[in-house]
C-alpha cells in the first residue's frame, strides 16, 4: 500500500522557475526521504528529514516537513531542464526492525528549457 | 552511479514460468531490499535481507522469495509468473540495518510478463 501521496502528479514549468511538490502520508514516521527517478530507472536519494526536523537543505533543495499535519514539501529553486524526471517521497516508519521505505506514486516534473 | 548492479536489465517470460533477477550491492552494505514498481507507481516494498537472512516482508505472496548470499549479493526469485507481475524490479543497498540509512538503489530489471 502507498502511504505518501505527492501532489500535483505531474508539473511542467519553465528552466529558471521554482518547483514545489507536497507529499502527505498517513502514519507516524522515523524520517521522510525524497528521492528522483529518470525515465524509469534506478532511484537517487535526494535528500532526508527526520521527524524532528522541520526543514533541511542541500544545495537547490529545499525540504519542509510538518509532522502535525503528517506532510512535506521539496522545493527545487532555480529548475533546469536536467532536473526533469520523477519525484518521490518515502517514509520509514517506526516500530520493527526493517526499516523499510514507503513510497507515494509520484510527481512528474518537465522542466522547459 | 551508486555502486549497485542488477541483471538483466530486461526480460520477457511467459505466464507460469519462473524468474530469477540478481542485484550486487554496495561494497561493504550488509543489507538489500527489494521492490517492485509497477507503470506509474511508486515502489512497493517486497522484502529486506540482513546478513543473509530475512528481515521483513511486505504484502506479497510466497512464490516471491529471496536469497542474500555472503558476499551481500543477492536474488529475487518469483514462481508462476502473473501477467501482473510485470514490472520494474529494484534492489537497494545499505550499509546497515538501521533507521536513517540512506538506500542506495540500482538501475533495476524490467519484466515483461506475457
Amino acid at each position: 500500500s502507498q502511504q505518501g501521496e505527492e501532489d500535483p502528479q505531474a508539473l511542467s514549468i519553465q528552466e529558471g522557475e521554482n518547483a514545489t511538490m507536497n507529499c502527505s502520508y498517513k502514519t507516524s514516521i522515523n524520517n521522510l526521504q525524497w528521492y528522483r527517478q529518470n525515465s524509469g530507472r534506478g532511484l537517487v536519494h535526494l535528500i532526508l528529514i527526520r521527524s524532528n526536523e522541520r526543514e533541511k537543505h542541500s544545495g537547490r533543495l529545499r525540504v519542509t516537513l510538518d509532522t502535525s499535519k503528517k506532510s512535506s514539501s521539496l522545493l527545487i529553486t532555480a529548475s533546469r531542464a536536467a532536473d526533469t524526471a520523477s519525484y518521490f517521497c518515502a517514509t520509514e516508519s517506526s516500530g520493527g526492525s526493517n526499516y523499510k521505505l514507503t513510497f507515494g506514486k509520484g510527481t512528474l516534473l518537465t522542466v522547459n528549457p | 552511479e551508486t555502486g549497485v548492479t542488477q541483471s538483466p536489465t530486461h526480460l520477457i517470460k511467459t505466464r507460469g514460468q519462473q524468474v530469477t533477477l540478481r542485484c550486487s550491492s554496495q561494497s561493504g552494505h550488509n543489507t538489500v531490499s527489494w521492490y517492485q514498481q509497477a507503470l506509474g507507481q511508486g515502489p512497493q516494498f517486497i522484502f529486506q535481507y540482513y546478513r543473509e537472512e530475512e528481515n521483513g516482508r511486505g504484502n506479497f505472496p510466497p512464490r516471491f522469495s529471496g536469497l542474500q548470499f555472503p558476499n551481500y549479493s543477492s536474488e529475487l526469485n518469483v514462481n508462476a509468473l502473473e501477467l501482473d507481475d510485470s514490472a520494474l524490479y529494484l534492489c537497494a543497498s545499505s550499509l546497515e540495518r538501521q533507521g536513517g540509512e540512506t538506500q542506495y538503489f540500482g538501475p533495476g530489471t524490467r519484466l515483461l510478463v506475457l
